[in-house]
């Protein structure tokens, strides 16, 4: 499968515990996104990276929250101090540099449920 | 900030019947419109998307339309199959391209399609 990979697919933890995710996008995607998705809505965009710079967060990201890209390939999304509130499926979607950079290939999401 | 309405929110049809998926958006700059079909616990995938220098677009028995006077866009499918049951999500781009030329997007809330034997 040569599209955009995400691990853990699911995630249960404890309220307090830190968890992290990770997200490979397609080769040679320069673009990565993070958006979270809860039940019966669409996805919400968090944050933005193009290759190693980290350019755009939405205010949806708290200070617990923090991701990196730091070879501009995979991202990880790091959630300190997991709160109930938290729990929600994890989307990261990549786009290529070029032609067609608006469209934006999503990975499977991993579902994170806080306890 | 940008907002994106999608109705209706759930739609039931029958085997070989049309489907109208109806959406509109808040910001005039935008000039990207994706639809992404989602099966229960798979990824978004996207299935058809239109700019907004085109007002139609049809790809075998889906189509899309736009009218950017009104902001509103739509998703036709056509001859629907039971293969086409899933939750169907439209989106648009946002005002500010993010810095570096990415794009934001903003998603509706999705429509359940229910296509009925």
């Amino acid at each position: 499968d040569t599209g955009v990979s995400q691990d853990p697919r699911h995630k249960i933890t404890k309220r307090g515990q830190n968890v992290t995710f990770r997200c490979d996008p397609i080769s040679e995607h320069n673009r990565l996104y993070w958006y979270r998705q809860t039940l019966g809505q669409g996805p919400e965009f968090l944050t933005y990276f193009q290759n190693e710079a980290q350019l755009e967060k939405s205010r949806l990201l708290s200070d617990r929250f923090s991701a990196e890209r730091p070879k501009g390939s995979f991202s990880t999304l790091e959630i300190q101090r997991t709160e109930q509130g938290d729990s929600a499926m994890y989307l990261c979607a990549s786009s290529p540099w070029g032609r067609d950079t608006d469209t934006q290939y999503f990975g499977p999401g991993t579902r994170l449920t806080v306890l | 900030g940008e907002n994106v309405e999608q109705h209706p929110s759930t739609l039931s049809v029958q085997e070989g019947d049309s489907a109208v998926i109806k959406c509109t958006y808040s910001d005039s700059a935008s000039n990207y419109f994706p639809w992404y079909k989602q099966e229960l616990g798979k990824r978004p995938q996207l299935i058809i998307d239109i700019r907004s220098n085109v007002g139609e677009k049809k790809d075998q028995r889906i189509a899309v339309t736009l009218n950017k006077t009104a902001k509103h866009f739509s998703l036709h499918i056509t001859e629907t199959q039971p293969e086409d049951s899933a939750v169907y999500f439209c989106a648009a781009d946002s005002i500010a391209k993010l810095t570096g030329g990415g794009n934001k997007l903003t998603f509706g809330t999705g429509t359940q399609l229910k296509v009925e034997l």
